[in-house]
């Protein structure tokens, strides 16, 4: 059965601590994956595609990677405005249908200043 | 770019009334739109897959005539929940997408708030 799995589910970080978040996936045919930020009461925002195994995205503080098991978000040097829900989403099957996106549940970001 | 925008953004209506949320794409044909629910603290649920000018397909154990929606044009989406009930209060986000233009992702709304009395 196809998954996402996200950890941890919430993660408090000073700010300028330095961590990692993880999604890992089971699916058939991975077409992308795709990490969302969403603040409370709002739409996911979109901030990085990875479409293979050893690919990196980087943007400000956040630098998202592939394995072919599992996706890391690293968060570098946080600060408070980065805490947020970020959210992984895998999308598998064949191209230009209408498949899905599997979310995983998220992990809730606080960072203290 | 890649803007998608919701209206209204809250809405409260009495229980066995119909709401109607509409989705846009602002700068891209969304050739295909999707309805997600979201429960407090928890992640998004797909609802159904819209393609333009087709009837959208709806995930397991979502009433289809419950929950209509409309994929009438390559910018515009609609969800109508009819005969709503208090059950049915919660957070519905849409999402687009352009698939003739190879773009994978999707591109979320900002949400809609239903409260339902």
């Amino acid at each position: 059965e196809d998954q996402v799995t996200q950890s941890p589910e919430a993660l408090r970080l000073q700010e300028g601590e330095s961590s990692s978040l993880n999604c890992s996936y089971t699916v058939s045919g991975l077409r992308g994956l795709f990490w969302y930020r969403q603040d409370p009461g709002k739409g996911p925002e979109f901030l990085f595609t990875l479409y293979s195994a050893g690919e990196e995205k980087e943007k400000e503080r956040l630098k998202a990677t592939l394995t072919k098991k599992e996706s890391f978000l690293h968060i570098t040097a946080p600060k408070p405005e980065d805490s947020a829900t970020y959210l992984c989403a895998v999308q598998a099957g064949v191209a230009n249908t209408g498949n899905q996106f599997y979310f995983g549940t998220g992990t809730s970001l606080t960072v203290i200043p | 770019g890649a803007v998608v925008s919701q209206h209204p953004s809250r809405v409260i209506c009495k229980s066995g009334t119909s709401v109607k949320i509409e989705c846009r794409s602002l700068d891209f044909q969304a050739t295909t739109m999707f309805w997600y629910r979201q429960f407090p603290k928890k992640s998004l649920m797909l609802m159904a897959t819209s393609n333009e000018g087709s009837k959208a397909t709806y995930e397991q154990g979502v009433e289809k005539d419950k929950f209509l929606i409309n994929h009438a044009s390559l910018t515009l989406s609609t969800l109508t929940v009819t005969s709503a009930h208090p059950e049915d209060s919660s957070f519905y986000i849409c999402s687009a997408r352009d698939w003739t233009s190879g773009i994978y992702e999707q591109y979320f709304g900002p949400g809609t708030r239903l409260t339902v009395t």
